[in-house]
């Protein structure tokens, strides 16, 4: 079974300053999906961005990238020049290749609560 | 657009009520339905999914249920609720045949005294 591990429960960073957070996961598959979810305060599910793993080129989202590193199995998030609205849980999370009968099943971290500060 | 609704947004039930938490799709067919349901601090857990009307498949063993008896439509149900059922409850669909995103309801917060 894949495994989703976030090793920072909680990040603070400076208003206008750049933050990274990290997500490793554990997978025996050569092709599925990664993603980021945020989860503000109203606790709605918001997807910030998505990687393909047969796609070489990191993705990225206006002031939302990746760093994904396949042979590595780590898949982090960058946000550049934060505001305060980004402060969130976020929550990396994995998905296998969609399959006819089992659906697209998302395997979720256990989050990491970011900070704004002004 | 697509849009997904879940209700009730809040809902205290005593230990041993039954429950009916539904959640609706609209602007899109034959979607795969998830039910999720999240811990206070925690992260999501899949409790069902559906690639159609009556494919119900269930993720973990506990005293909750999950039916589809409309495309769009997907209810989780318990005949007795535990304490331990208390959380926020979270619907989110995806194109079927697509390798695409889940996109989440509002989600529901249950509490059981």
């Amino acid at each position: 079974a894949q495994t989703v591990t976030q090793s920072q429960p909680e990040m603070s960073v400076q208003e206008a300053e750049t933050v990274t957070l990290s997500c490793t996961y554990d997978t025996s598959e050569s092709d599925y999906y990664l993603f980021w979810y945020k989860q503000p305060p109203s606790r709605q599910m918001i997807l910030v961005i998505r990687q393909e793993a047969y796609k070489q080129q990191n993705a990225t989202e206006n002031r939302f990238s990746v760093n994904f590193q396949k042979a590595a199995k780590s898949f982090s998030l960058k946000i550049s020049d934060s505001q305060l609205g980004d402060a969130a849980m976020y929550f990396c999370a994995y998905r296998s290749d969609e399959k006819e009968t089992s659906g697209s099943r998302l395997t979720f971290g256990e989050g990491t609560q970011l900070t704004v500060n002004p | 657009s697509q849009t997904i609704h879940q209700w009730p947004a809040t809902l205290v039930q005593p230990v041993g009520s039954p429950l009916s938490l539904e959640c609706t799709v609209e602007g899109t067919s034959n979607p795969n339905l998830y039910w999720y349901r999240q811990a206070a601090g925690r992260g999501l857990q899949l409790l069902f999914y559906s690639v159609g009307i009556g494919q119900i498949s269930s993720e973990v063993p506990q005293n909750l249920s999950a039916s589809r008896p409309q495309d769009r439509q997907f209810i989780l149900s318990s005949k007795k609720l535990l304490l331990s059922d208390s959380g926020f409850y979270l619907c989110a669909w995806s194109r079927r045949g697509f390798t695409d995103t889940q996109y989440f309801g509002p989600g529901t917060r249950l509490t059981v005294l």
